[in-house]
């Protein structure tokens, strides 16, 4: 079965340094999603993504971030200056369409120190 | 703005028995959709059942069955006949339904279940 895969599973980062996860959606899917989990806290959504743009994004979802889909199957979530409270599990997800069922990713524990 | 509640941390329930994990949720809409998703222990977050706000019938998936209430604004998730493999995050979640949904899902803060043999 499909599967959606993100890389690297762990991430250990600089305070102030620049950070890409990546995922690999489901090759035929049309809508992609990043959330993160910081530890102890529920799952909260950062983006949205269709047509090669920004559908919806989070209040979290600021300057900092950027989505992009640069190849048709990479989909990839930047942060240009990390800071210790970004440090959380970032999970990727993908769906055909937006009521049908989206898979997540294992998800990037990322650490920033 | 919604909000998704779960009201208890961690359960646990003895193998071959049945648990319920509550979920209560606020907003003003009137038509949408709510999940719940599993998380096993290092493994990837999968979908478990979905329920549409304007369907009165509970759903169910063989051993999974819902309570929804919607006045009540509940959605409670019924596991019968647990299996060692049902031990998971599980995480209740709404999607707004409309022209301006964009498939975000609003997640509870998840409840960590433990199957005992």
């Amino acid at each position: 079965e499909p599967e959606v895969t993100q890389t690297p599973s762990h991430q250990v980062t600089q305070m102030g340094q620049e950070v890409i996860l990546r995922c690999v959606p489901i090759s035929n899917h049309l809508y992609f999603y990043w959330y993160r989990q910081i530890l102890g806290q529920k799952v909260e959504f950062l983006v949205s993504f269709y047509n090669n743009e920004i559908s919806e994004k989070s209040e979290i979802f600021d300057d900092q971030f950027s989505v992009e889909r640069p190849d048709g199957s990479n989909f990839t979530l930047k942060i240009r200056s990390t800071k210790l409270e970004d440090s959380a599990m970032y999970f990727c997800a993908s769906c055909l369409f937006i009521l049908a069922e989206q898979y997540f990713g294992p998800g990037t524990r990322l650490t920033v120190t | 703005a919604q909000t998704v509640t779960q009201s208890q941390p961690e359960m646990s329930v003895q193998e071959a028995e049945t648990v319920t994990l509550s979920c209560t949720y606020d907003t003003s809409e009137n038509n949408y959709y709510l999940f719940w998703y599993k998380q096993p222990p290092s493994r990837q977050m999968i979908l478990v059942i979905r329920q549409e706000a304007y369907k009165q019938q509970n759903a169910t998936e063989n051993r999974f069955s819902v309570n929804f209430q919607k006045a009540a604004k509940s959605f409670s998730l019924k596991i019968s006949d647990s299996q060692l493999g049902d031990t998971a995050m599980y995480f209740c979640a709404f999607m707004k339904h409309g022209s301006s949904n964009t498939g975000k899902l609003i997640f509870g803060q998840g409840t960590t279940l433990q199957v005992k043999p």
